[in-house]
């Protein structure tokens, strides 16, 4: 069952411009986690959001979350060619984690 | 080094032929999983194990088992491979659920002729 809804599905960006992802998600959740993937490679976490948490930064990284609309946000600023990536969000729930589909972020130099 | 390691990255195998793949943490997890990945699907968990020798199905069960008799391998298993099973595999591993992120493994590429 799929439980994040990221958006977009792609972005194009150039240096130094920031990125913003949104997910959407349809129950409650324990926390909510943002990862990255580089092409055919492991994820890696970036951030954890808690249910009662609205918003948290780590380096260029910030992550809001809104419960009553049951959706979080990733920006990355002043994005860099290194940043291009697939970025999941996932919610974590009672037994498991959930991933959503991915936004797709190309950064381009 | 924190690490999650599977085994083996690549494995072009037959249908029906017996295979395992493994995977090994570090880090004293309770909490490890199996996910498979394929294209405009997303990550789907295979099967979930809390702690040692308590596992259970994720949504794509069929076709696979696990066992965790110790807290640091989760091996996955497939019985009898079928070319629908052709896809990326990734093991995580999480203190516990609910805690922190998930570690993931490198990943192993399945497929199955």
């Amino acid at each position: 069952s799929q439980q994040g809804e990221e958006d977009p599905q792609a972005l194009s960006i150039q240096e130094g411009e920031n990125a913003t992802m949104n997910c959407s998600y349809k129950t409650s959740i324990n926390n909510l986690q943002w990862y990255r993937q580089n092409s055919g490679r492991g994820l890696v976490h970036l951030i954890l959001i808690r249910s009662n948490e609205r918003e948290k930064h780590s380096g260029r990284l910030r992550v809001t979350l809104d419960t009553s609309k049951k959706s979080s946000s990733l920006l990355i600023t002043a994005s860099r060619a290194a940043d291009t990536a697939s970025y999941f969000c996932a919610t974590d729930n009672t037994d498991k984690l959930i991933f959503g589909t991915g936004t797709r972020l190309q950064v381009f130099p | 080094e924190a690490q999650v390691t599977q085994n083996p990255r690549y494995l072009i195998t037959v249908t029906g032929k017996k295979l395992t793949v493994t995977c090994s943490q570090n880090m004293n997890h309770e909490y490890m999983s199996w996910y498979r990945q394929d294209p405009g699907l997303g990550l789907r968990q295979i099967y979930y194990s809390m702690n040692v020798e308590v596992t259970d199905k994720g949504d794509v069960p069929e076709g696979y088992k696990v066992s965790r008799k110790e807290k640091r391998n989760f091996p996955l298993i497939l019985e009898s491979p079928s070319p629908n099973q052709t896809s990326l595999y990734f093991c995580a591993s999480s203190l516990s659920l609910g805690v922190g992120g998930y570690t993931f493994g490198s990943g192993t590429r399945l497929t199955v002729v």
